[in-house]
């Protein structure tokens, strides 16, 4: 069984551009999180869907942030414009509906701001 | 405001010995206890979990304890492999019915001497 893929692993840009991140969860997860792990800390939810609904993204800060499921499979985290508190790995994670106490993590993607 | 906490940035044991990882919460409502395992550029993998009706779950050679009066829990791996050398993290949630969402402590890691 395939796991959660991500894509890029590593990104470097400076303050200010933009930046797009990819996951593809394990196939039949409808549910799906973007998680962000800040260097020396646990990784912090920021948006969880169900399908292509979003469930919560009370910790999404949405002046910057935006995140997509189309078709209830992939997504993609946006971050526009970039700040320097961004760098950070971004996780996704994908689970079975209900099960969400058992969820599969992607390697994650590794965002440096210069 | 850390819900969880993992108070040991890091733990050296020595191999075939016990390891013993603690964690802390503060919220009072958290009803449901996991551990995670990471590995460099690896994400996260689910270990062991524990239900609050619970004090004490094991598997293999994991066993985690939970304690509520103390709002403590612990994971206990005996005995410890190098290649259980990783970085843990101790999670926690709250039954909201399928809104469920996983509060992460700081991380431990964990270095086994050979």
């Amino acid at each position: 069984e395939a796991g959660v893929a991500q894509s890029p692993r590593y990104k470097i840009i400076e303050k200010r551009q933009s930046v797009a991140f990819w996951c593809n969860p394990i196939s039949g997860h409808a549910t799906l999180y973007w998680y962000q792990q800040i260097l020396g800390q646990g990784p912090k939810l920021l948006i969880q869907f169900q399908n292509n609904g979003v469930v919560d993204d009370s910790q999404l800060p949405k002046d910057r942030f935006s995140a997509e499921r189309l078709k209830g499979v992939d997504s993609t985290l946006k971050i526009q414009p970039a700040k320097l508190e961004d760098s950070a790995v971004y996780l996704c994670a994908s689970s079975l509906v209900g099960l969400w106490e058992t969820q599969y993590f992607g390697p994650g993607t590794r965002l440096l701001v210069l | 405001d850390q819900q969880v906490k993992q108070n040991s940035p890091s733990l050296s044991v020595q191999e075939g010995r016990i390891s013993i990882l603690n964690c802390d919460y503060t919220n009072s409502m958290f009803d449901y206890f996991l551990w995670y395992k990471k590995y460099p550029a690896e994400g996260p993998t689910f270990l062991i979990s524990i239900s609050s009706i619970k004090d004490k779950n094991e598997d293999g050679r994991f066993t985690v304890f939970l304690n509520k009066s103390a709002k403590h829990l612990s994971l206990h791996i005996v005995p410890s492999q190098p290649g259980d050398s990783a970085v843990y993290f101790c999670a926690a949630s709250e039954r909201d019915f399928g809104n469920e969402k996983l509060t992460f402590g700081t991380g431990t890691r964990l270095t086994i001497i050979p």
